[in-house]
C-alpha cells in the first residue's frame, strides 16, 4: 500500500472551512484515495473517496491533484462537532476482502 | 444508511472468561471485519469474513476465532479472555467502492 503524510494536528474557527491536506507520493495507478474520521471514542466513520476526479457529497469534497501525489479534503463550514481524527488512506479497488491500514492521522480541533 | 451494529458498547470480563463480541449489518454485504484498536498502534485486522462460513486470518488472530453463520452477523470470540486482549474492538462491513462502515465499537476490559 502507498504511504500517506498527513499534519498531526490541525485548528479551524467554527464556521470556517477546514482544509486537511495528505501526500500520497508513491500512489499507484489503481490506488483510490479514502477519508475517514473518528470521533473520540466512536467507530471510524466514512467520508469520501476519489480516483483522479475532484468529488463532493453531503459531508466533504475531496480535491485530488492532477500527479495524484496529494490531496486535499475539505469541511465547507466546519462545526464543533468536526472534531475528530481525520485519516487518509489510499488502497486499491479490489474484489473480495480489502483491509484499510489506518496511519497516524491529522488531529482536527474545531474551536468556537 | 448503512447501519452496522456492536452488541455492547462496554464490557467488563475476568480473565480466562469466553466473551462473544457480535456484529450485525443491514447492508447485505459480503465482507466484514473485526478490528482491535490500541493507543499508538492504531487498527490492526484481527479476521475477516468475505462470505458465509467463510473466513480468513487477519494479522493478530491469535487468542481469537469468528463465527458468521448468517450473512448479516459476523461474531468474534475471546476463547479464553486475557488482559492484553483489552482494548477498542471494531466491526465492520465492506460496501461497494470498497468503502468499510464501522460499527461504535464495543470498549472491553479484561481484569
Amino acid at each position: 500500500d502507498a504511504k500517506t503524510t498527513q499534519p498531526t494536528s490541525m485548528d479551524c474557527a467554527e464556521g470556517r472551512a477546514a482544509n486537511l491536506p495528505c501526500n500520497h507520493s508513491t500512489i499507484s495507478g489503481n490506488e483510490y484515495v479514502y477519508w475517514y474520521r473518528q470521533i473520540h471514542s466512536q467507530g471510524p466513520q466514512y467520508i469520501i473517496h476519489g480516483l483522479k476526479n475532484n468529488e463532493t457529497n453531503e459531508m466533504a469534497s475531496l480535491i485530488i491533484t492532477e500527479d495524484r501525489k496529494s490531496s486535499t479534503l475539505i469541511l465547507p463550514h466546519a462545526t464543533l462537532r468536526d472534531t475528530a481524527v481525520y485519516y487518509c488512506i489510499v488502497s486499491p479497488l479490489i474484489q473480495g476482502a480489502q483491509k484499510l491500514v489506518f496511519g497516524q492521522g491529522t488531529r482536527l480541533t474545531i474551536n468556537p | 444508511d448503512v447501519k452496522v451494529t456492536q452488541s455492547s458498547r462496554y464490557l467488563v470480563k475476568r480473565t480466562g472468561e469466553k466473551v462473544f463480541l457480535e456484529c450485525v449489518q443491514d447492508m447485505d454485504h459480503e465482507n466484514m471485519f473485526w478490528y482491535r484498536q490500541d493507543p499508538g498502534l492504531g487498527l490492526r485486522l484481527i479476521y475477516f469474513s468475505y462470505d458465509v462460513k467463510m473466513k480468513e486470518k487477519g494479522d493478530i488472530p491469535e487468542g481469537y476465532s469468528v463465527s458468521r453463520e448468517k450473512k448479516e452477523r459476523f461474531s468474534l470470540i475471546l476463547e479464553s479472555a486475557s488482559t492484553n486482549q483489552t482494548s477498542m474492538y471494531l466491526c465492520a462491513s465492506r460496501g461497494t467502492a470498497g468503502t468499510q462502515y464501522f460499527g461504535p465499537g464495543t470498549r472491553l476490559l479484561v481484569l
